[in-house]
Parts: C-alpha cells; sequence; structure tokens
C-alpha cells in the first residue's frame, strides 16, 4: 500500500503568488516524521521542512509551511509568494519512529511544479 | 557542513557489465541509503544499511546488493547491468534514533547511469 500520497504530478502558479502542494500519509505508528524536499533540474535533494507527529504547531521555515491536519492524515506544503527559482520537484517523504525500528524515509511521487512570470 | 558524495555523476555501461556505485558520507552517520528515481515513479529505496557489514533490503532490490565494510562508505553493486537499471541512483544518509527537526536525511548529487 502507497504510504505516501501526492495526487499533483504538476502545478502551475503565478510567480508572486501562494501555492499548496498536497501530500496525504499512511502509517498505523504514532511516532512519524514528515519531511518535504525539494529537486530543482540539477537533480539535488534540497531539504526544506520537517514536522513530527507530535508537535502541537504546524512548521515554518521562511516561505515554506506545512498544514499539517493529524486526523486526516495530511501534510501540504504551502509556498507563499512563489519564485522563479521554486520551479522544481516537491517529494514529500515520511518517516516511521521507534515502535517500527531504524526506518527508511519512504517517498512519495513527486509534484513537478512550474512558476510562471 | 554533511557532505554524501557519490564517486561518479555519469556513467555509460554495458549490458552484462558489473557496475559499481560508491556513496561516501563524512559525518559519522548511522544509516546509509541507496534509491533509485524515475520518472513517475519518485524515489524507490534499493537497500539501506545502519551500520558497518549490516543492510536491509528496500522495496527493489532485485537486480542489486550493496557493501558496507566501512562506516562512512556504502556501496552499490549492479553484479550484470541490464537495461531497464538505467535510472538516477540517490545515496543518501542520516542519523539514526527517531525522527527529529535535526535527523533528516542528507543526499548526494546523484549518479545518472545509463546501461546500452
Amino acid at each position: 500500500a502507497q504510504k505516501i500520497t501526492q495526487t499533483q504530478p504538476g502545478m502551475f502558479v503565478q510567480e508572486k503568488e501562494a501555492v499548496t502542494l498536497d501530500c496525504t500519509y499512511d502509517t498505523s505508528d504514532p511516532s512519524y516524521g514528515l519531511f518535504w524536499y525539494k529537486q530543482p533540474s540539477s537533480g539535488e535533494m534540497i531539504f526544506l521542512i520537517y514536522q513530527g507527529s507530535y508537535d502541537q504547531q504546524n512548521a515554518t521555515e521562511g516561505r515554506y509551511s506545512l498544514n499539517f491536519q493529524k486526523a486526516r492524515k495530511s501534510a501540504n506544503l504551502v509556498i507563499s509568494a512563489s519564485q522563479l527559482g521554486d520551479s522544481a520537484m516537491y517529494f514529500c517523504a515520511m518517516r516511521e519512529g521507534h515502535y517500527s525500528g531504524n526506518t527508511p524515509l519512504v517517498f512519495g511521487k513527486g509534484t513537478r511544479l512550474s512558476v510562471i512570470a | 557542513d554533511v557532505k554524501v558524495t557519490q564517486s561518479s555523476r555519469y556513467l555509460v555501461k554495458r549490458t552484462g557489465e558489473k557496475v559499481f556505485l560508491e556513496c561516501v558520507q563524512d559525518m559519522d552517520h548511522e544509516n546509509m541509503f541507496w534509491y533509485r528515481q524515475d520518472p513517475g515513479l519518485g524515489l524507490r529505496l534499493i537497500y539501506f544499511s545502519y551500520d558497518v557489514k549490516m543492510k536491509e533490503k528496500g522495496d527493489i532490490p532485485e537486480g542489486y546488493s550493496v557493501s558496507r565494510e566501512k562506516k562512512e562508505r556504502f556501496s552499490l553493486i549492479l553484479e550484470s547491468a541490464s537495461t531497464n537499471q538505467t535510472s538516477m541512483y540517490l545515496c543518501a544518509s542520516s542519523l539514526s534514533g527517531d525522527p527529529s527537526p535535526g535527523n533528516t536525511i542528507y543526499f548526494g548529487e546523484g549518479s545518472w547511469l545509463t546501461v546500452v
């Protein structure tokens, strides 16, 4: 079963507007972490933001914020004031916690974001 | 800064060749990973290792093996390369322990392998 689902293969956004990239996840482990990565055309994976399952507040990092809805098992990435340099692939990922042992990151299939001038 | 270095950025190999992809990290991380990335499929885990000489199969281990003789080095081996192994391969490392903001996973720049 898919543990991370990103339903938007591609998205377009106008420069300076906000955009939301969707991510839903599936786990029975009460302890887990959710990650978002950006991958520009160069191929490097850039860590953007982290949300822990026990965190009371939504994570924010500069223009990135995470809309964490635990009951719905969703962890959407919000990018405010989009810039041309935000054009890239974005991956949502999850790592389950101590109940699941030493576990790797599991990734969704990604969303390609294109920012239009 | 954490550095994960993959030995080859671009490789072209022939069908049937034995291929080694090398990865080295400099932050004393316990965990190391090999992922494969294909368009529309995201990143899929091939193998990971949480200690020297230890390895665990990921989602797509068939046709691959790994070696971790030293903590800083994790090698991916294609015993007999096939055209369906043409892909981008990403190595990564992380500390062990529960997920936390400081326990993210760090990636190398990727190795683009073409098998002809």
